[in-house]
């Protein structure tokens, strides 16, 4: 296993559209997070699972954002109705909660909405 | 609710020499970690150091050192003998309780490195 992978690396889409994000974590890594990055700022916190327990969203994930984790292994971040303020970075990361607590991040999916 | 504050956008600096970034925080918590990631050009975030609160000894790790100064709650970075592969975004960012929970990133510090 060579780390945390995401796909799509890029997606384009038209304002209004439904996109989908997958999400691989680091093998055995009970927690998986999601993050996004705005141009010239920090990553900013979404939502977090312990295997396929989603335990905490941010105000930031609005009803339009919902992300799951079905068997405690990959995880998909949907986005309805997309907007031209959901630009952006998408970044996963995962931990292991017993023997390590780093995160460790994947390349990310950045998405742009006409 | 936790702030992480890095107030140098920029800053540059010549190859194998010292440089610092800066970082405070904010928060009421007693337990917590500290991190520095770096995010080279169009690559992903890496750790580069962490810090555990209740450990008064500064991490280092080869070329990376912290000074961690809890009281004022600071935590800067010092990268010696730099490298031009040291050129990247640095993010400062803090978690609480075990280190397992959200991160809280400041909004970054553009490093490069000049031959």
């Amino acid at each position: 296993d060579t780390g945390v992978s995401q796909d799509p690396r890029h997606k384009i889409t038209k304002r209004g559209q439904n996109v989908t994000f997958r999400c691989d974590p680091i093998s055995e890594h009970n927690r998986l997070y999601w993050y996004r990055q705005t141009l010239g700022q920090g990553p900013e916190f979404l939502t977090y699972f312990q295997n396929e327990a989603q335990l905490e969203k941010s105000r930031l994930l609005s009803d339009r954002f919902s992300a799951e984790r079905p068997k405690g292994s990959f995880s998909t971040l949907e986005i309805q109705r997309t907007e031209q303020g959901d630009s952006a970075m998408y970044l996963c990361a995962s931990s292991a909660t017993i023997t390590e607590d780093t995160q460790y991040f994947g390349p990310g999916t950045r998405l742009t909405v006409l | 609710a936790q702030t992480v504050t890095q107030s140098q956008p920029e800053m540059s600096v010549q190859e194998a020499e010292t440089v610092t970034l800066s970082c405070t925080y904010d928060t009421s918590e007693n337990n917590y970690y500290l991190f520095w990631y770096k995010q080279p050009p169009s690559r992903q975030m890496i750790l580069v150091i962490r810090q555990e609160a209740y450990k008064q000894q500064n991490a280092t790790e080869n070329r990376f050192s912290v000074n961690f100064q809890k009281a004022a709650k600071s935590f800067s970075l010092k990268i010696s003998d730099s490298q031009l592969g040291d050129t990247a975004m640095y993010f400062c960012a803090f978690n609480k309780d075990s280190g397992n929970t959200p991160l809280v990133f400041g909004k970054g510090t553009r490093l490069s490195v000049i031959a």
